[in-house]
Formats: C-alpha cells, structure tokens, sequence
C-alpha cells in the first residue's frame, strides 16, 4: 500500500536554484519524515516533523507540514550538484488489526541539479 | 559508532532459488526492518523484528521470511525466488520499541542488489 505520494516525479533545475518537492498522505499520521537516496544506495534520514509541528528547518532544508490538507513540503535552498538524488517522504501507517505501525514510503521525486 | 552493513552488495539466483541476505544494525538498536525497492519504486516494507520476534508484516507472502540475533545481525530469506523477486533489498535498524509510532529516524543499509534470473 502507498501511503504517501510525491509530485513532481522529477525535477530538473540549475545550481543555486530553490528546490521544491511535495508528498500527500491519506491517513492521520503521528508524524511524516523525509528521507534522500542516491543511485543504487540506502536512504538517509533528513528531517522529520511531528503532526502538531508546522514547519521544521535543517540547515538548506525547510520542511512544511499540513495536516489538514495532510500534505508535507520540502524545500532545498541553493541547491548544488550534490543535491542530486531521489527524496521520500515516508509516514507511520497504523495496521488496524494489530496495531502495528510501520514507516511507509511515497514513490520519490528524483531530482537532478546541473551545474 | 558503527552504520548498518548489509551482504552481499550484489546477488544473482535463479528462479526457484532461495536466498539469504544479512544485515548487520547498528549498535543498540533493537529493531530492525526489511525493505524491497524495486526500480523507480519507493521501498515497500516487509517485516519488522524487536528483539528477536517477528512483530510486524507488510503485504508480502510467507515465503520472505527472517531471523534475527542477539548480536544486533538479522538474516531476511526468501524461498522459490520469482522474476519479480528482482530488487533492491534494504535492511534499516532504529533504537525504537517496536509497534510504536516511529519517533526516531531509520538507519539504513546501502542494501543487495538480487537479481532472479
């Protein structure tokens, strides 16, 4: 099951320019995190951002949340060449059975930076 | 402190095969977590372990299956290996208890690559 999906799928911009990825959930979330994968590799956790936080800042990164509109954003500022790779948001889904909850992941948006 | 490391970075079986890949979390951390990636795809969750015990399962058939040790090590096998078996598997561990909302961040493997020829 996808829980979360991003948009755009791909993104193409030039260094120094600001890059900005949404993800949209469908369930209530305790809280939704962000995650960066390059080519081939594992994930890396980038920031997470509880359900009664709005905004969230790391360094170049600015993560937004709504829970009402339940949408997150992501945005990279000045980005560079090394920025270049997949971002997830990923979502805690509660299994209604078992009450279990697990981190499930969007489909990605892919972005490239050229130089 | 040390990462998450998986083995073998690269696997090719043939169909009908079975498979085991292993991981090894990072110090502390009590659980783990399998996932298969497919390419362009996100990961899909497959299971979770807490201190040895299965506790919880994604959408995927009994014959992906998984152990894991005291030693902070897990094992993820898969039986009758199938074409679409084809992934990047990724195994991530969290200080986390288990069946919790996830209030920590994932560490994760840079994962096997199976191919199922």
């Amino acid at each position: 099951s996808q829980q979360g999906e991003e948009d755009p799928q791909a993104l193409s911009i030039q260094e120094g320019e600001n890059a900005t990825m949404n993800c949209s959930y469908k369930t209530s979330i305790n809280n939704l995190q962000w995650y960066r994968q390059n080519s081939g590799r594992g994930l890396v956790h980038l920031i997470l951002i509880r359900s009664n936080e709005r905004e969230k800042h790391s360094g170049r990164l600015r993560v937004t949340l709504d829970t009402s509109k339940k949408s997150s954003s992501l945005l990279i500022t000045a980005s560079r060449a090394a920025d270049t790779a997949s971002y997830f948001c990923a979502t805690d889904l509660l299994e209604g059975n078992t009450g279990f909850q697990k981190l499930v992941f969007g489909t990605g948006t892919r972005l490239l930076v050229s130089p | 402190e040390t990462g998450v490391t998986q083995s073998p970075t690269h696997l090719i079986k043939t169909r009908g095969q079975q498979v085991t890949l292993r991981c090894s979390s990072q110090s502390g951390h009590n659980t783990v977590s399998w996932y298969q990636q497919a390419l362009g795809q996100g990961p899909q969750f497959i299971f979770q372990y807490y201190r040895e015990e299965e506790n919880g399962r994604g959408n995927f058939p009994p014959r992906f299956s998984g152990l894991q040790f005291p030693n902070y090590s897990s094992e993820l096998n898969v039986n009758a290996l199938e074409l679409d078996d084809s992934a990047l598997y990724l195994c991530a561990s969290s200080p986390g208890a288990a069946g919790s909302s996830y209030n920590s961040p994932l560490h994760f493997g840079n994962g096997t690559r199976l191919t199922v020829t």
